[in-house]
């Protein structure tokens, strides 16, 4: 079946630290991933795709990598800001329907 | 283009009453989405629609959930009776053919007291 694993949080970091947040998935077939966000109060954000093996997403300084030989997509910013404090979501698509699955989130603290 | 609109925001129910939630996808998405996002998890899809039709309603509770489409356009998803553990923020979401365009609503928080 479908499954992602995210690290669990809560992360708290200083402003300017580098962020990872673990992700590994298990799927059949070929799916896509991804990462959405969700600040306070408000709807998931698409933040980064991809959607083949070796494919970097990219996106407001964050970036991922496809990796399937160890069925990993870990969510990482080199330098993080107060503004970056959400939660953050690991999903894939399978490639033989339109469901998404979902990790659990990892919620981000960025401290000025 | 205009989002995934969704109402109400928020719902304060006691258990064992109804509540209904309205969405209204992206203009021309053929599917439709419910998925519910309890506190601390992920969402999980409830029901798909393909235009006005159910795709896969698997994992839909369908003893106090139900769901419809009609028209093929906005959705109504409905619970009756609510439990306590239907506390949960109720997302819609759609897309276009082929899964492009992919965008979720803000939501509907349910509260059951």
């Amino acid at each position: 079946g479908n499954s992602v694993t995210q690290m669990e949080g809560p992360v708290t970091l200083s402003e300017e630290a580098f962020l990872t947040i673990n992700c590994t998935y298990t799927a059949t077939g070929y799916p896509s991933l991804f990462w959405y966000v969700q600040y306070p109060g408000e709807g998931l954000q698409l933040l980064l795709k991809a959607t083949k093996a070796d494919d970097k997403g990219s996106n407001k300084g964050f970036e991922a990598t496809y990796r399937k030989e160890t069925t990993s997509f870990h969510l990482e910013k080199g330098s993080v800001q107060v503004s970056d404090s959400a939660v953050y979501f690991c999903a894939l698509r399978s490639n033989t329907g339109n469901q998404f699955y979902f990790g659990t989130g990892t919620s981000l603290t960025v401290i000025p | 283009e205009a989002g995934v609109a969704q109402s109400p925001r928020y719902k304060i129910i006691e258990k064992r009453q109804s509540v209904a939630f309205w969405c209204n996808p992206i203009s021309g998405h053929a599917t439709l989405y419910w998925y519910q996002q309890i506190l601390g998890q992920g969402p999980k899809l409830l029901i798909q629609f393909q235009n006005n039709g159910v795709v896969d309603d698997s994992q839909l509770p369908k003893d106090r959930f139900s769901a419809e489409r009609l028209k093929g356009v906005d959705s109504t998803l409905k619970i009756q009776p609510a439990k306590l553990e239907d506390s949960a923020v109720y997302l819609c979401a759609s897309s276009r053919e082929g899964n492009y365009g992919y965008t979720f609503g803000s939501g509907t928080r349910l509260t059951v007291v």
